[in-house]
């Protein structure tokens, strides 16, 4: 069974200030996914990567796929309120048929005014 | 555009009662997905279909039954609920199979077992 871990768990701080939230497996996967999920809401998909050390950038988000295809990172500038979710990871590997799909538990964002 | 839709919102049930949890998307999407999320847990696929008429296992489906006679409809069934199914349940679908394809979820089903 392939397992991500996202670290930390929980994060609160100020509007303005940098995070970076990372995702964590053993296993090698064919691509990534970032999602974000609010209160109340089913998760949004916000990027996927495919290949090892891609860098994609949304506004202020910044993600990044590993070289060896095994972990990845999340990084915001200047956090703002609306920024506030938990993010989760998900990755995929194999073939299509959804034996080798997960996601990890989680990293809760608070980000305060 | 509705996109994916899960009825019913909320539910209270029995130990050992039944119930079906609906799912429909309007996007033609092939793939339809059953998950559940608990608290540190992250989201757990219950069962998947990759078309109409077809059902998958996932990582735990003990408990649960689904069918997929319609494409745009996924329905999730507990036969003899029990307190450990309390959960939010969620359903997505995706045009082929997930991985470099954008998983589109519904606002999920928050069901306790009493």
């Amino acid at each position: 069974t392939q397992l991500l871990e996202q670290s930390p768990q929980f994060l609160s701080i100020q509007e303005g200030e940098n995070l970076t939230v990372y995702c964590n497996s053993s296993s090698v996967f064919s691509s990534l996914q970032w999602y974000r999920q609010e209160p109340g809401e089913g998760p949004v998909l916000l990027v996927t990567v495919v290949t090892g050390g891609e860098v994609k950038k949304l506004k202020r988000l910044t993600f990044q796929f590993g070289d060896a295809r095994k972990d990845s990172s999340l990084h915001i500038t200047a956090a703002q309120p609306g920024d506030t979710g938990l993010y989760l990871c998900a990755g995929a590997s194999g073939d299509n048929y959804g034996q080798n799909f997960v996601f990890g538990p989680g990293t809760r964002l608070s980000v305060l005014p | 555009n509705a996109g994916v839709t899960q009825t019913p919102k909320f539910r209270v049930l029995k130990t050992g009662q039944s119930m079906t949890l609906l799912c429909a998307q309007d996007m033609n999407h092939e793939y339809m997905y059953w998950y559940r999320q608990d608290p540190g847990m992250g989201l757990r696929l219950i069962h998947y279909s990759v078309g109409e008429g077809t059902t998958a296992k996932g990582e735990v489906p003990d408990g649960y039954n689904v069918s997929r006679l319609k494409k745009q409809n996924f329905l999730l069934g507990l036969e003899s609920a029990a307190p450990s199914q309390t959960s939010v349940y969620f359903c997505a679908s995706s045009r082929r199979g997930w991985g470099n394809q954008p998983q589109h979820f519904g606002d999920g089903t928050r069901l306790s077992i009493l």
